[in-house]
């Protein structure tokens, strides 16, 4: 069963450009996270949101929760070749459960 | 450097046949996980300890089966693999399970069941 779901499944953008993704998930939440993997990697943990935050920052990454929405959403500003990858959410109403992910293709 | 390893990378395996993909961690994370990724349904998780010594099934556990006999190791064994167990492999670890602290992951195994 997928507690989480991004939007779009690929974007393509410009180095330069933001990107902008987004969650929707079904349950509450204790905590919302978003993680990166390059192409046959590992996923990489890249930023947790805590169901009483609504914004948080890390670097060039923002992420967004509406917990009223049940929707999150994490941008990439300034966006760089090595930006390229997928991007997952990851929502804990008890154990992790994973999106399906968004393709990010960055060109120079 | 501190993490996670998986063994082996990859492996092709005949359908029936037993194997185990290994797991370590050398942060000394109380929580493990197996999950599997297959194109288009995302990562799924397999079983989950959250404690050395205590094991627990996720959402796809059936034909899988786990130990955690020190806080290091988190063994993942296919006890009669079939085709459909094709897949790439991802063991975890946290500080504290279930879900209040970020994962992190192995590189992965690449199995092909043929």
């Amino acid at each position: 069963s997928q507690q989480g779901e991004e939007d779009p499944q690929a974007l393509s953008i410009q180095e330069g450009e933001n990107a902008t993704m987004n969650c929707s998930y079904k349950t509450s939440i204790n905590n919302l996270q978003w993680y990166r993997q390059n192409s046959g990697r590992g996923l990489v943990h890249l930023i947790l949101i805590r169901s009483n935050e609504r914004e948080k920052h890390s670097g060039r990454l923002r992420v967004t929760l509406d917990t009223s929405k049940k929707s999150s959403s994490l941008l990439i500003t300034a966006s760089r070749a090595a930006d390229t990858a997928s991007y997952f959410c990851a929502t804990a109403p008890r154990m992790l459960i994973f999106g399906t992910g968004t393709r990010l293709q960055v060109f120079p | 450097i501190a993490g996670i390893t998986q063994a082996p990378t990859s492996q092709i395996l005949a359908a029936g046949r037993r194997m185990t993909l290994r797991c370590t961690q050398d942060m000394r994370h109380n929580a493990m996980y197996w999950y599997r990724q297959d194109l288009g349904l995302g990562l799924r998780l397999i079983h989950y300890s959250n404690t050395a010594g205590t094991t627990g099934k996720g959402e796809v556990p059936d034909g899988y089966s786990v130990s955690r006999a020190n806080t290091d190791d988190f063994p993942l064994t296919l006890a009669s693999a079939v085709p459909s167990q094709t897949s790439v492999y991802f063991c975890a670890s946290s500080q504290q399970g279930p879900s209040n602290y970020g994962y992190t992951f192995g590189s992965g195994t690449r199995l092909t069941v043929v």
